[in-house]
């Protein structure tokens, strides 16, 4: 059974401490790798796609990267209004739906 | 603006009543798709619709059901024999060809509470 792992959990940042989200898969012959970010009460929101391993994506102060099993989310000098939690999802059944982790709780603290 | 709409946002339910959730899109997307997110568990997928008139269990369509009778609207009832139905329903949308196929986009979500 296709698998997505998240970690950590829950990640406490100060204002301008830099840090990386993790995302491992297992799933044969990936078809894209997923990042949505969810404000609480929210419905999540669409990030970045990556297809093949080496990609990278960036937009401000997020970057994602892919290899073969993983994926990264990289903050750089993180902001209070990056503070949400972070979906990855990979597709199954021939892109029929996607699969997705439990998510990365960050909190960025002034 | 192009989107999707979920209603309503908030809704109680008494045991034994099923209730429906309203889902609408303006995107022109042809798929259409329902999840239910608990506090510590992943999106699952109750239900999805890539074309009208037809749609698919997902992982947990048990005591739930769903119609498409037209392109834009998806909505999903919550029957009494759901055992578990407290939960935030989120509603999605995704075109299956072109450059943004298969990006998901979601609704604002609708969270039930059984009483």
């Amino acid at each position: 059974e296709d698998q997505v792992t998240q970690s950590p959990e829950a990640l406490r940042l100060q204002e301008g401490e830099s840090s990386s989200l993790n995302c491992s898969y297992t799933v044969s012959g990936l078809r894209g790798l997923f990042w949505y970010r969810q404000d609480p009460g929210k419905g999540p929101e669409f990030l970045f796609t990556l297809y093949s391993a080496g990609e990278e994506k960036e937009k401000e102060r997020l970057k994602a990267t892919l290899t073969k099993k993983e994926s990264f989310l990289h903050i750089t000098a993180p902001k209070p209004e990056d503070s949400a939690t972070y979906l990855c999802a990979v597709p199954e059944r021939g892109f029929q739906k996607l699969v997705f982790g439990t998510g990365t709780r960050l909190l960025v603290s002034p | 603006d192009g989107g999707i709409t979920q209603s309503p946002k908030y809704l109680f339910r008494k045991e034994g009543q099923n209730v429906t959730l309203s889902c609408e899109q303006n995107l022109n997307h042809d798929a259409m798709y329902w999840y239910r997110q608990d506090p510590g568990q992943g999106l699952r997928l109750i239900y999805y619709s890539q074309i009208v008139n037809d749609f698919q269990k997902g992982d947990i369509a048990e005591g739930y059901s769903v119609s498409r009778e037209k392109k834009e609207s998806f909505p999903l009832t919550v029957t009494s024999a759901q055992k578990n139905p407290t939960a935030f329903y989120l509603c999605a949308s995704s075109s299956l060809q072109g450059p943004g196929a298969n990006v998901l986009t979601f609704g604002a979500g609708s969270r039930l509470t059984v009483l």
